[in-house]
C-alpha cells in the first residue's frame, strides 16, 4: 500500500505556456500533500503543503501566482506551473502523507522532469 | 532556523561498511527519516527515528541522539546498487519534512 503516482513523468513546452502535473495517492487517503523541487544533484526542496480543501501554505520564496495548487481531494493534488520559463525547468516531485507506515512518513510519487525551452 | 547537515559525496568498497552522519537544528523535532534517492528516482524510504538509539532494517542501520541533535545511516555490506544519495530528513513538526543536503554515495567494486 501507500502508492503515489505522478503525471506526466516528463515534459517539454515553450517558454510562456503552462503545464499542470497531477500527483495521486492510488490506495490511501493522502491527509496532506507536498510539492518539492529538485535541482540536478541538489536535495528536495519543499515549495508547498496542501490539504484537502483549503489553500495551500508556501514557502518562503515560493511564488504562490507562479506555482499554483489545487487540492481538490483526498487522492490528488495538482500543481500548475503558469507562464513557464527555462529557469523553472527542474524535477518536480510530490508526495503524500496518511497512508500506512512509520511516524509521519510521506509516500512519493515519481517524479517529474519539466524542461522549459 | 532550520538546518540540516550532511557530507556532500562519499566513496567506498563493495561489502564494506559506512557511516553517513546528519547533524540538524530545527525548530521542533518529531522525527528523523532517512531516504534513498537513485538518479532521476523518487526518495525511497529507508528507516525512521522518533527516540533515541539504533534501528537495525536488514543491512541498514539508522541512529539517533536527539541531544546532540545527530544521527547516522550505517550500510553494512555495501552492494554496488547501492550507490545513490542519501536523504536525511528532519520533521521539525506534524508532517512536514525539511531535507538535508544530501549524501551521494559510490561504491566502487
Amino acid at each position: 500500500g501507500a502508492v503515489v503516482s505522478q503525471h506526466p513523468s516528463r515534459v517539454i513546452c515553450k517558454s510562456g505556456t503552462s503545464v499542470k502535473i497531477e500527483c495521486r495517492s492510488l490506495d490511501f487517503q493522502a491527509t496532506t500533500m507536498f510539492w518539492y523541487r529538485q535541482f540536478p544533484k541538489k536535495s528536495l526542496m519543499l515549495m508547498a503543503t496542501s490539504n484537502e480543501g483549503s489553500k495551500a501554505t508556501y514557502e518562503q520564496g515560493v511564488e504562490k501566482d507562479k506555482f499554483l495548487i489545487n487540492h481538490a481531494s483526498l487522492t490528488l493534488s495538482t500543481l500548475t506551473v503558469t507562464s513557464a520559463h527555462p529557469e523553472d525547468s527542474s524535477f518536480y516531485i510530490c508526495s503524500a502523507s496518511g497512508g500506512s507506515g512509520s511516524g509521519n512518513e510521506q509516500f512519493f510519487g515519481p517524479g517529474t522532469r519539466l524542461t522549459v525551452l | 532556523g532550520q538546518n540540516i547537515d550532511q557530507p556532500t559525496e562519499m566513496t567506498a568498497t563493495e561489502g564494506a561498511i559506512v557511516q553517513i552522519n546528519c547533524t540538524y537544528q530545527t525548530s521542533g523535532f518529531n522525527g528523523l527519516f532517512w531516504y534513498q534517492q537513485h538518479a532521476g528516482e523518487a526518495p525511497t524510504f529507508l528507516s525512521y527515528n522518533v527516540l533515541d538509539g539504533l534501528e537495525e532494517k536488514g543491512r541498514f542501520s539508522s541512529f539517533l541522539s536527539r541531544s546532540k541533535g545527530y544521527s547516522y545511516l550505517l550500510l553494512k555490506e555495501l552492494q554496488m546498487k547501492d550507490s545513490a544519495s542519501y536523504l536525511c530528513a528532519v520533521s521539525p513538526y506534524t508532517d512536514k519534512l525539511i531535507f538535508g543536503t544530501g549524501t551521494r554515495l559510490q561504491v566502487f567494486p
